[in-house]
């Protein structure tokens, strides 16, 4: 377990839809970022937020928007989606002190069809 | 041009040799990552460093930041090493330790 926890694992959705993706930081870490990684553009840097605040934005589309909430836990929502939106989506947290560096989340596999 | 550059993209190597992987960037840092994606998809982050060497047992990653140089070495490789191994650095220029990513290189280690 990598401290860093995503759900769903897997999400298979049409085009138009509209969802949700979970994020829950290693315990103690204030800073969440958002990946995603396509086949095409590689991995790039969606979001950060920090301890509730929006702190750096991105390559994000504005059909994207994402939020972090007072227990920390963050969630990235895609709506209008599309083809290419179809990629992995990492969470990951920053940690300081004893925990100072980098933990991935699992990701998020989404495929629109 | 891509701010960070990885080569190889693809390295098939035999069990037990030493590996080598290069990562060039252009930008200043605060700190470069190296980072292992199994097949799988996890991402695992192996090393932050922004100076000298750092060492976690077979793996080893050096930095020279005056020629903006980095390599990940790996010793008496093995199968179990087969993964993409991602570069990414925190940018001096962006705010955050947000990570811009190498392409990646394949690697992968045949018994």
């Amino acid at each position: 377990d990598s401290g860093v926890t995503q759900t769903p694992k897997h999400l298979i959705t049409a085009t138009g839809q509209r969802v949700t993706l979970r994020c829950s930081p290693r315990s103690g870490d204030l800073s969440v970022y958002w990946y995603q990684q396509s086949l095409d553009q590689g991995l790039q840097f969606l979001i950060q937020y920090y301890n509730g605040e929006e702190r750096a934005k991105g390559n994000i589309l504005e059909r994207f928007s994402a939020q972090q909430f007072p227990d920390l836990h963050s969630e990235l929502n895609l709506s209008s989606l599309e083809l290419g939106d179809s990629a992995l989506y990492f969470c990951a947290s920053f940690g300081t002190g004893k925990n100072y560096g980098y933990t991935f989340g699992s990701g998020t596999r989404l495929t629109v069809v | 041009k891509n701010e960070v550059e990885q080569s190889p993209q693809n390295l098939t190597a035999q069990e037990g040799e030493f590996i080598t992987i290069n990562c060039s960037y252009s930008v200043g840092i605060s700190a470069l990552h190296w980072l292992q994606q199994h097949p799988g998809g996890g991402i695992v982050s192996l090393f932050m460093l922004s100076s000298g060497k750092k060492k976690h047992g077979r793996l080893i990653a050096t930095i020279n930041i005056q020629e903006k140089h980095s390599s990940l070495h790996i010793t008496a490789s093995h199968p179990r090493d087969s993964a993409v191994y991602i570069c990414a650095v925190s940018s001096l220029e962006t705010s955050g330790s947000r990570l811009t990513f190498g392409e990646g290189t394949q690697l992968t280690v045949n018994p």
